[in-house]
């Protein structure tokens, strides 16, 4: 069965630190992967998505991730956080079958000090 | 657009009461979906629907059902409420032509929470 596993369930960062949330999955065909995040009182939004080509990925917000084919590993990244980047962060694979079912990981809270 | 829209916001259930939770898209989407996240759990996939008409299970389906009789709705119903019910619900849709495989992004509800006491 497929599934998706985050290892970072809290973290916490200054501003101006850099960010890498891990996000490993198992499945062994094509895959279509997302991250997406929750700010607090919001609901989840998309902040990018692989299905093909470049292995690194660019989303919205200064975040990027980069799929590693070898590693089953989507992990996402970003520079420098700032203390609106506190949010909820999941990482999701699309199912098998033309349904578009995601399966999610356990999520990942993040807390950024100002 | 307000794309996905869920009501209520929050309720609290008797245990053995029933309600129906709302889900309206006005995007056009054929694909529907249902999930609930618990903490540290994610997001698990109750039911979905490819289309008007059509409902499939998902990932955890027991003590839900859904319907689908329009494009723009996809209500999730839950008949005897229990404490494991407790959780907050998503509701989630998306377009695909049907050809070239699946490779939408699914816009999601901004949830309902409910309390089973």
């Amino acid at each position: 069965a497929q599934s998706v596993s985050q290892h970072n369930h809290h973290v916490i960062l200054s501003e101006a630190a850099s960010l890498e949330l891990g996000c490993n999955y198992s499945y062994g065909g094509t895959v279509n992967l997302f991250w997406y995040v929750q700010y607090p009182g919001q609901h989840l939004q998309l902040l990018l998505k692989y299905f093909s080509g470049d292995p690194l990925v660019k989303g919205i917000k200064g975040f990027e991730a980069e799929f590693i084919k070898s590693k089953f590993s989507f992990n996402l990244r970003k520079p420098s956080v700032q203390w609106s980047d506190t949010a909820e962060y999941f990482c999701a694979v699309m199912g098998s079958g033309n349904t578009g079912k995601l399966i999610f990981g356990q999520g990942t809270t993040l807390q950024v000090k100002p | 657009n307000a794309g996905v829209t869920q009501t209520p916001k929050f309720r609290i259930l008797k245990i053995g009461q029933s309600m129906t939770l709302q889900c309206t898209q006005d995007m056009n989407h054929n694909y529907m979906y249902w999930y609930r996240q618990d903490p540290g759990m994610g997001l698990k996939l109750i039911y979905y629907s490819v289309g008007a008409g059509i409902t499939d299970k998902g990932e955890v389906p027991n003590g839900y059902n859904v319907s689908r009789s329009t494009t723009e709705d996809f209500p999730l119903r839950l008949e005897l409420a229990a404490p494991s019910q407790t959780s907050v619900y998503f509701c989630a849709s998306s377009y695909s032509p049907g050809q070239g495989g699946f490779r939408e992004t699914q816009y999601f509800g901004p949830g309902t929470r409910l309390l089973v006491l």
